[in-house]
């Protein structure tokens, strides 16, 4: 089955800087990569996904980057604020179960 | 649209007590997934379900867990009995697909259970 690793697990950055969470996955068929923002206490929420057939993605502050052949995905967030402190889960289709796999959560700690 | 529906929003019970957790999806939506979360294990799927039929409950820990759906606007989750270990929060989610979990998916706002 499928296997995401995600890292950081923690993250504090500076108001206005930018933030990188990483992950890498195991299943070579994977082609669905969503990531989910969970804020204390709140239900995860796609905030932005991705398909096997592009590289990247962009909305707004936030953007994904897609590496098949290296089987790593990367969450991009520009001039980074407060409320965008959360936990950020990537997941990965698991094409035998057809269904997702999670990461293990990146604390993202945004100071102003 | 009011979203992905779960009660109770909290439950706190003894150890050996059976526990029902229930999930109404967003209506129109084919597929409904049951997840846990704790600290220690992060979100893991326990069961899902295409046109109310279970499709993988590979992550279902044990037998003493079951889940149903007897039509599209309604699933259950039951512990029995329950134990201190299986204290979490559990997630229902749907998404619009009929027959893969590539749509989106939207989470409901959990169960908090405690099994003391």
């Amino acid at each position: 089955g499928e296997n995401v690793e995600q890292h950081p697990s923690t993250l504090s950055v500076q108001e206005g800087d930018s933030a990188v969470i990483k992950c890498t996955y195991s299943d070579s068929a994977s082609n669905y990569f969503p990531w989910y923002k969970q804020e204390l206490g709140k239900r995860p929420q796609l905030i932005i996904d991705i398909r096997s057939n592009v590289g990247e993605k962009k909305d707004q502050r936030i953007a994904v980057t897609l590496n098949k052949t290296a089987k790593h995905f990367s969450l991009h967030i520009t001039e980074t604020q407060p409320e965008d402190s959360a936990v950020y889960f990537c997941a990965a289709m698991d094409t035998g179960r057809r269904a997702l796999t999670f990461g293990s959560g990146t604390r993202l700690q945004v100071q102003p | 649209d009011a979203g992905v529906i779960q009660s109770p929003r909290h439950e706190v019970t003894e150890m050996g007590q059976e526990v029902t957790l229930r999930c109404k999806p967003i209506s129109g939506h084919n597929s409904l997934f049951w997840y846990r979360q704790t600290m220690m294990r992060g979100l893991e799927l326990l069961i899902y379900f295409n046109n109310n039929v279970p499709i993988d409950d590979s992550g279902m820990p044990e037998d003493r867990f079951s889940a149903k759906m007897p039509n599209a606007s309604f699933s259950t989750l039951k512990i029995q009995p329950s134990e201190p270990r299986d204290s979490a929060v559990y997630f229902c989610a749907s998404s619009l697909s009929s027959g893969s979990p590539r749509d989106t998916q939207y989470f409901g706002p959990g169960t908090r259970l405690t099994v003391l």
